[in-house]
């Protein structure tokens, strides 16, 4: 059972390009959630979605970022115009269950891509 | 302030110690959990808890739930335990995440 992957691990893009960060879940997981890693900072919650939904998208940036999770396929970050304040690590992490309440959900957490905007 | 604070921000202890890391935090939870990241970044999760103590080979997480404290402790530490540790905890409104920025660990052998 592989577990969550994500690529590129590195990606490199100059101010004013697009960065698509993909997030493949471990298999039978329907619950996908993005973090940022800032250097020298702790992990941020970006945004949490489910197949097809987005359900909370509370830490995500108003501007230039979107997230979405399809039916078939990858989940995918898409930062548009990138700055040089979001070079980062962003990590995907995916959990069988979305763990409201007390519950034995653990998640998993991806290797990572680490962004550096030129 | 943060909503999960953390302590020490750094340790170095000798090899075959005994090590202790808190975790304080603010809000209502529903779960807390105790992350490791190596050098390089990848996360590992290491324990979730909603209550009492968790222990998984040396690794010992306690939370009190009343205090709104959790520790994390190690036995016997070795030098392949250094890493940084990281607690968070998901609020028991809604499905976010608050981290604590920390503890880097450094074992000597």
């Amino acid at each position: 059972n592989a577990g969550v992957m994500q690529n590129p691990r590195h990606l490199v893009r100059r101010r004013g390009q697009e960065a698509r960060l993909r997030c493949s879940p471990m298999k039978g997981h329907s619950h996908v959630y993005w973090y940022r890693q800032l250097p020298e900072e702790g992990l941020k919650f970006m945004v949490y979605l489910q197949k097809e939904n987005i359900i909370d998208e509370s830490g995500m940036p108003k501007e230039r970022f979107s997230a979405e999770f399809p039916k078939e396929g990858p989940s995918i970050l898409r930062i548009q115009q990138v700055v040089r304040g979001d070079s980062a690590a962003y990590f995907c992490a995916s959990s069988s269950r979305p763990g409201q309440g007390f519950s034995t959900d653990t998640q998993y957490f991806g290797p990572g891509t680490r962004l550096t905007v030129l | 302030k943060n909503e999960v604070e953390q302590s020490p921000q750094n340790l170095t202890a000798q090899e075959g110690e005994f090590i202790t890391i808190n975790c304080s935090y603010s809000v209502g939870i529903s779960a807390l959990h105790w992350l490791q990241q190596h050098p390089g970044g990848g996360i590992v999760s290491l324990f979730m808890l909603s209550s009492g103590k968790k222990k998984h080979g040396r690794l010992i997480a306690t939370i009190n739930i009343q205090e709104k404290h959790s520790s994390l402790h190690i036995t016997a530490s070795h030098p392949r335990d250094s890493a940084v540790y990281i607690c968070a905890v998901r609020r028991n409104t809604g499905n976010q995440f608050y981290f604590g920025t920390g503890t880097s660990l450094t074992v000597i052998p």
